[in-house]
Protein backbone atom coordinates (compact mmCIF):
# COMPACT_ATOMS: atom_id res chain seq x y z
CA UNK A 1 0.00 0.00 0.00
CA UNK A 2 1.11 3.55 -0.46
CA UNK A 3 2.03 5.56 2.38
CA UNK A 4 3.33 9.35 2.51
CA UNK A 5 5.66 10.80 5.27
CA UNK A 6 6.29 13.78 6.18
CA UNK A 7 8.84 15.80 8.64
CA UNK A 8 9.43 17.32 11.26
CA UNK A 9 6.02 17.22 12.90
CA UNK A 10 6.85 20.77 13.94
CA UNK A 11 9.07 22.87 13.56
CA UNK A 12 10.41 26.73 15.52
CA UNK A 13 12.22 28.93 13.62
CA UNK A 14 13.72 32.42 13.91
CA UNK A 15 12.58 34.97 11.02
CA UNK A 16 15.59 35.10 8.57
CA UNK A 17 16.34 31.59 8.96
CA UNK A 18 16.26 28.90 6.27
CA UNK A 19 13.52 26.11 5.79
CA UNK A 20 13.75 22.69 4.43
CA UNK A 21 10.89 20.47 4.91
CA UNK A 22 10.85 16.92 3.54
CA UNK A 23 8.12 14.52 2.30
CA UNK A 24 8.28 11.20 0.44
CA UNK A 25 5.84 8.69 -0.92
CA UNK A 26 6.10 4.92 -1.31
CA UNK A 27 4.09 2.17 -2.91
CA UNK A 28 3.72 4.30 -5.71
CA UNK A 29 5.60 5.73 -8.69
CA UNK A 30 4.76 9.32 -11.02
CA UNK A 31 2.69 10.28 -8.74
CA UNK A 32 1.33 14.11 -8.52
CA UNK A 33 3.15 16.03 -5.44
CA UNK A 34 1.45 18.77 -3.89
CA UNK A 35 2.69 21.35 -1.05
CA UNK A 36 -0.85 22.97 0.70
CA UNK A 37 -0.42 25.03 3.57
CA UNK A 38 -3.14 25.87 6.05
CA UNK A 39 -2.80 29.35 7.89
CA UNK A 40 -4.89 30.23 10.99
CA UNK A 41 -8.78 30.02 10.70
CA UNK A 42 -8.24 29.56 6.40
CA UNK A 43 -8.34 26.48 4.37
CA UNK A 44 -5.42 24.75 2.51
CA UNK A 45 -4.12 27.15 -0.02
CA UNK A 46 -2.25 24.52 -2.62
CA UNK A 47 1.32 26.22 -2.93
CA UNK A 48 3.17 24.10 -5.19
CA UNK A 49 2.51 21.03 -6.69
CA UNK A 50 4.79 18.31 -9.50
CA UNK A 51 4.25 16.09 -11.99
CA UNK A 52 7.13 15.03 -12.99
CA UNK A 53 11.00 15.05 -11.79
CA UNK A 54 11.95 18.43 -11.86
CA UNK A 55 8.64 19.93 -12.83
CA UNK A 56 7.37 22.41 -10.27
CA UNK A 57 4.47 25.03 -10.77
CA UNK A 58 3.67 27.83 -8.27
CA UNK A 59 0.02 28.56 -7.82
CA UNK A 60 0.91 31.45 -5.23
CA UNK A 61 3.89 33.98 -5.24
CA UNK A 62 5.66 33.67 -2.04
CA UNK A 63 8.96 33.47 -0.19
CA UNK A 64 8.79 29.92 -0.88
CA UNK A 65 10.34 27.00 -3.44
CA UNK A 66 9.96 23.36 -3.86
CA UNK A 67 11.86 21.17 -5.67
CA UNK A 68 11.27 17.43 -6.40
CA UNK A 69 14.73 15.65 -7.10
CA UNK A 70 13.40 11.92 -7.00
CA UNK A 71 10.45 11.19 -8.28
CA UNK A 72 8.60 10.28 -4.84
CA UNK A 73 10.70 12.99 -2.71
CA UNK A 74 8.77 16.63 -2.75
CA UNK A 75 11.05 19.20 -0.42
CA UNK A 76 9.64 22.70 0.07
CA UNK A 77 12.12 25.61 1.10
CA UNK A 78 13.04 29.29 1.83
CA UNK A 79 16.06 30.68 1.98
CA UNK A 80 14.71 33.54 4.86
CA UNK A 81 11.79 32.83 6.47
CA UNK A 82 9.30 35.45 7.44
CA UNK A 83 6.85 35.84 9.97
CA UNK A 84 4.02 35.35 7.59
CA UNK A 85 5.61 32.24 6.79
CA UNK A 86 3.98 30.89 9.60
CA UNK A 87 1.26 27.72 9.27
CA UNK A 88 0.22 24.12 9.02
CA UNK A 89 2.12 22.55 5.95
CA UNK A 90 0.94 19.57 4.02
CA UNK A 91 2.17 17.14 1.77
CA UNK A 92 0.44 15.46 -0.57
CA UNK A 93 0.08 12.85 -3.43
CA UNK A 94 -2.11 11.63 -6.08
CA UNK A 95 -1.82 8.90 -8.26
CA UNK A 96 -3.60 11.45 -11.41
CA UNK A 97 -6.70 12.54 -11.04
CA UNK A 98 -7.85 10.73 -7.85
CA UNK A 99 -8.58 12.20 -4.72
CA UNK A 100 -5.23 13.38 -2.62
CA UNK A 101 -4.15 11.72 0.46
CA UNK A 102 -2.14 13.62 2.84
CA UNK A 103 0.48 13.69 4.66
CA UNK A 104 0.59 14.41 8.64
CA UNK A 105 1.85 17.89 8.45
CA UNK A 106 4.44 20.28 9.69
CA UNK A 107 3.14 22.77 11.94
CA UNK A 108 6.12 25.60 11.58
CA UNK A 109 6.45 28.85 13.83
CA UNK A 110 8.22 31.63 12.79
CA UNK A 111 9.31 33.64 16.00
CA UNK B 1 -11.63 35.37 -3.07
CA UNK B 2 -12.88 32.51 -0.84
CA UNK B 3 -14.64 29.63 -4.12
CA UNK B 4 -15.53 27.16 -1.14
CA UNK B 5 -17.26 28.51 1.52
CA UNK B 6 -18.11 26.50 4.78
CA UNK B 7 -20.22 29.19 6.61
CA UNK B 8 -20.23 27.26 10.48
CA UNK B 9 -17.07 27.02 11.86
CA UNK B 10 -18.53 24.73 14.03
CA UNK B 11 -21.04 22.14 14.95
CA UNK B 12 -21.94 19.80 17.54
CA UNK B 13 -24.53 17.39 17.60
CA UNK B 14 -25.62 14.58 20.13
CA UNK B 15 -24.66 10.85 19.24
CA UNK B 16 -27.00 9.08 17.43
CA UNK B 17 -28.76 12.09 15.78
CA UNK B 18 -27.88 13.58 12.15
CA UNK B 19 -24.99 15.92 11.27
CA UNK B 20 -25.56 18.30 8.41
CA UNK B 21 -22.52 19.69 7.22
CA UNK B 22 -22.87 22.67 4.67
CA UNK B 23 -20.64 23.76 1.82
CA UNK B 24 -21.14 26.49 -0.81
CA UNK B 25 -19.55 27.39 -4.18
CA UNK B 26 -19.08 30.10 -6.35
CA UNK B 27 -17.03 28.47 -9.05
CA UNK B 28 -19.52 27.38 -11.82
CA UNK B 29 -16.69 25.43 -13.47
CA UNK B 30 -16.65 23.27 -10.30
CA UNK B 31 -17.45 19.56 -11.29
CA UNK B 32 -15.73 17.44 -8.74
CA UNK B 33 -16.72 17.47 -4.74
CA UNK B 34 -15.28 16.04 -2.08
CA UNK B 35 -15.14 15.59 1.45
CA UNK B 36 -12.16 15.47 3.93
CA UNK B 37 -11.76 14.91 7.48
CA UNK B 38 -9.04 15.64 9.60
CA UNK B 39 -8.20 14.87 13.09
CA UNK B 40 -5.73 17.27 15.17
CA UNK B 41 -2.16 16.70 14.91
CA UNK B 42 -2.67 14.43 11.39
CA UNK B 43 -3.47 15.31 7.77
CA UNK B 44 -6.76 15.65 5.93
CA UNK B 45 -8.46 12.21 4.78
CA UNK B 46 -10.36 12.03 1.77
CA UNK B 47 -14.21 11.00 3.22
CA UNK B 48 -16.85 10.93 -0.11
CA UNK B 49 -16.70 12.45 -3.14
CA UNK B 50 -19.26 13.69 -5.87
CA UNK B 51 -19.34 14.36 -9.41
CA UNK B 52 -21.43 17.33 -10.57
CA UNK B 53 -23.29 14.55 -13.19
CA UNK B 54 -24.75 13.34 -9.58
CA UNK B 55 -26.82 14.91 -6.97
CA UNK B 56 -26.43 12.32 -4.56
CA UNK B 57 -23.37 9.77 -3.53
CA UNK B 58 -23.61 7.37 -0.41
CA UNK B 59 -21.31 5.81 1.22
CA UNK B 60 -22.38 3.78 4.48
CA UNK B 61 -22.78 6.17 7.32
CA UNK B 62 -21.90 9.13 4.77
CA UNK B 63 -23.92 10.54 1.85
CA UNK B 64 -23.53 14.09 0.42
CA UNK B 65 -26.02 15.86 -1.40
CA UNK B 66 -25.19 18.06 -4.13
CA UNK B 67 -27.66 20.91 -5.88
CA UNK B 68 -25.74 22.71 -8.48
CA UNK B 69 -28.62 25.03 -9.22
CA UNK B 70 -27.70 26.60 -5.88
CA UNK B 71 -24.32 25.80 -5.73
CA UNK B 72 -24.70 24.00 -2.74
CA UNK B 73 -23.61 20.64 -1.04
CA UNK B 74 -23.64 19.18 2.30
CA UNK B 75 -22.46 16.22 4.08
CA UNK B 76 -24.77 13.77 5.92
CA UNK B 77 -23.88 11.53 8.98
CA UNK B 78 -26.07 9.62 10.08
CA UNK B 79 -26.23 8.06 12.94
CA UNK B 80 -23.18 10.44 14.03
CA UNK B 81 -20.26 8.45 16.42
CA UNK B 82 -18.34 10.44 19.30
CA UNK B 83 -15.55 9.10 16.67
CA UNK B 84 -16.67 10.90 14.00
CA UNK B 85 -15.40 14.46 15.74
CA UNK B 86 -13.03 16.41 13.69
CA UNK B 87 -12.65 19.26 11.54
CA UNK B 88 -14.51 18.70 8.17
CA UNK B 89 -13.30 20.38 4.67
CA UNK B 90 -15.32 20.45 1.52
CA UNK B 91 -12.92 20.78 -1.50
CA UNK B 92 -14.13 20.97 -5.56
CA UNK B 93 -12.37 20.70 -8.32
CA UNK B 94 -12.68 21.77 -11.89
CA UNK B 95 -11.81 19.90 -15.88
CA UNK B 96 -10.51 16.62 -14.03
CA UNK B 97 -7.81 15.48 -16.97
CA UNK B 98 -7.08 11.72 -16.07
CA UNK B 99 -3.46 11.12 -15.65
CA UNK B 100 -3.07 15.19 -15.03
CA UNK B 101 -3.24 17.14 -11.72
CA UNK B 102 -5.45 18.47 -10.16
CA UNK B 103 -6.14 22.10 -8.52
CA UNK B 104 -8.64 21.51 -5.59
CA UNK B 105 -9.47 24.53 -3.81
CA UNK B 106 -10.52 23.77 0.14
CA UNK B 107 -13.00 25.55 2.08
CA UNK B 108 -12.00 26.61 5.46
CA UNK B 109 -13.65 23.75 7.43
CA UNK B 110 -16.37 22.97 9.81
CA UNK B 111 -15.29 21.74 13.36
CA UNK B 112 -17.71 18.68 14.39
CA UNK B 113 -18.05 17.48 17.94
CA UNK B 114 -19.89 14.64 18.69
CA UNK B 115 -21.90 14.49 22.41
CA UNK B 116 -21.80 11.20 23.23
Amino acid sequence: SQTIHQWPATLVQPVGSPLSLECTVEGTSNPNLYWYRQAAGRGLQLLFYSVGIGQISSEVPQNLSASRPQDRQFILSSKKLLLSDSGFYLCAWSPGSAPLHFGNGTRLTVT
Amino acid sequence: DQQVKQNSPSLSVQEGRISILNCDYTNSMFDYFLWYKKYPAEGPTFLISISSIKDKNEDGRFTVFLNKSAKHLSLHIVPSQPGDSAVYFCAASANRVSGGYQKVTFGTGTKLQVIP
